[in-house]
């Protein structure tokens, strides 16, 4: 089973449309979760932490569900420059800062 | 302010030379970081480092050397490169364990 698992996608939506991103991770370890963007030939870039109680920025919302070992993020209003692939990423905390990548979940918004 | 760079962006090379892919931050961060992306894997981390001249191996290390003399620069050379090291590398730094900032990666092929 892999570490963390998302859905590949592509997710096509229309401008103003809302899209939601699961994620499942496997190590009940996890300390610490992240939601990444990363756009076409471009690094990856933290969009936001994920915590228990959940949190928002703007259009995002990322939630954490520990029991079920699921992070979500939904994104509202889509934009044409949300066009990009979301990564679910997974820390072990401690020492070594490990994180753990996600294959990612491409989302194209079309006009 | 550069932050974190990468040298060189492109590289072609050939079955069995040495490479070396360079990183620098202007950040003063602690930690550095090796990854490579391929299609199908995701982010998976090479090397990384807590300080200058403490180095540890990630998940994928075989074939590949790290040093850090200096808390700046993160240099990871390939000894004798071969095909199935084509893929993307990207270099990260962090202050904390967790928050990490990425380079705009290399993308090299050997032939």
């Amino acid at each position: 089973r892999k570490e963390v698992e998302q859905d590949p996608g592509p997710f096509n939506v229309p401008e103003g449309a809302t899209v939601a991103f699961n994620c499942t991770y496997s190590n009940s370890a996890s300390q610490s979760f992240f939601w990444y963007r990363q756009d076409c030939r471009k690094e990856p870039k933290l969009l936001m932490s994920v915590y228990s109680s959940g949190n928002e920025d703007g259009r995002f919302t990322a939630q954490l569900n520990r029991a079920s070992q699921y992070i979500s993020l939904l994104i509202r209003d889509s934009k044409l420059s949300d066009s990009a692939t979301y990564l679910c990423v997974v820390s072990l905390g401690g020492s070594q800062g490990n994180l753990i990548f996600g294959k990612g979940t491409k989302l194209s918004v079309k006009p | 302010d550069a932050g974190i760079t990468q040298s060189p962006r492109y590289k072609i090379t050939e079955t069995g030379r040495q490479v070396t892919l360079m990183c620098h931050q202007t950040w003063s961060h602690s930690y550095m970081f090796w990854y490579r992306q391929d299609l199908g894997h995701g982010l998976r981390l090479i090397y990384y480092s807590a300080a200058a001249d403490i180095t540890d191996k990630g998940e994928v290390p075989d074939g590949y050397v790290v040093s850090r003399s200096k808390t700046e620069n993160f240099p990871l050379t390939l000894e004798s490169a071969t095909r199935s090291q084509t893929s993307v590398y990207f270099c990260a730094s962090s202050v904390q364990l967790e928050t990490q900032y990425f380079g705009p990666g290399t993308r090299l092929l050997v032939l």
